[in-house]
């Protein structure tokens, strides 16, 4: 079955730039997307179609591409960032949907 | 305002049946498609169902096909999650998400706040 393939942990102190990568063979057909959830919470999209960031999400969120890994940065990290975020696709035809194992955003 | 309610979680034991609802408010319901989503507790997201506007198209995770039926009724701007034969493994939290793709599969958002559902003897 198809995989997406996340690191399981990222740190950085606050005001650095975190980079949170996921790779996955379908990725240069399908768009990836990025959630962060907080814990208690439902995951919420911060980043969709590669690159687009939703209404209401900060401008230090980012997304880009490059083959099979696409890779979110979070630059000027706040506390309030400190989350998990999980990567999300769909399988070459579209139809099964994927999640990478998600990366636990630690600030130092 | 946007809002995913859903319901219907609690405990049921091993081999038994379960239907979730999940209650769409703020937008045209009818207009998109939508997912349900489950987390393990401690444990990362599973994408587990796909239903298009209109029901015409349907998607399960091997993990749940042949067990799971997603469903919806757009006069009553509702998502159903019917399942049967429950495993241990099927103990989550199960999300609804809207959907804005028309027949595969695409981002989620906004997501319901979760219901529970737990699978023990």
């Amino acid at each position: 079955s198809y995989e997406l393939t996340q690191p399981p942990s990222v740190s950085v102190s606050p005001g650095q730039t975190a980079r949170i990568t996921c790779s996955g063979d379908a990725l240069p057909k399908q768009y990836a997307y990025w959630y962060q959830q907080k814990p208690g919470q439902a995951p919420v999209l911060v980043i969709y179609k590669d690159s687009e960031r939703p209404s209401g999400i900060p401008e230090r969120f980012s997304g880009s591409s490059s083959g099979t890994t696409v890779t979110l940065t979070i630059s000027g990290v706040q506390a309030e960032d400190e989350a998990d975020y999980y990567c999300q696709s769909a399988d070459s035809s579209g139809t099964r949907g994927v999640f990478g194992g998600g990366t636990k955003l630690t600030v130092l | 305002e946007v809002q995913l309610v859903e319901s219907g979680g609690g405990l049921v034991q091993p081999g038994g049946s379960l239907r979730l609802s999940c209650a769409a408010s703020g937008f045209t319901f009818s207009s998109y498609s939508m997912n349900w989503v489950r987390q393990a507790p401690g444990k990362g997201l599973e994408w587990v169902s796909y239903i298009s506007s209109s029901s015409s198209t349907i998607y399960y995770a091997d993990s749940v096909k042949g067990r799971f039926t997603i469903s919806r009724d757009n006069a009553k701007n509702s998502l159903y999650l019917q399942m049967n034969s429950l495993r241990d493994e099927d103990t989550a939290v199960y999300y609804c998400a809207r959907d804005p793709g028309m027949a595969t599969i695409n981002w989620f958002d906004p997501w319901g706040q979760g219901t529970l559902v737990t699978v023990s003897s």
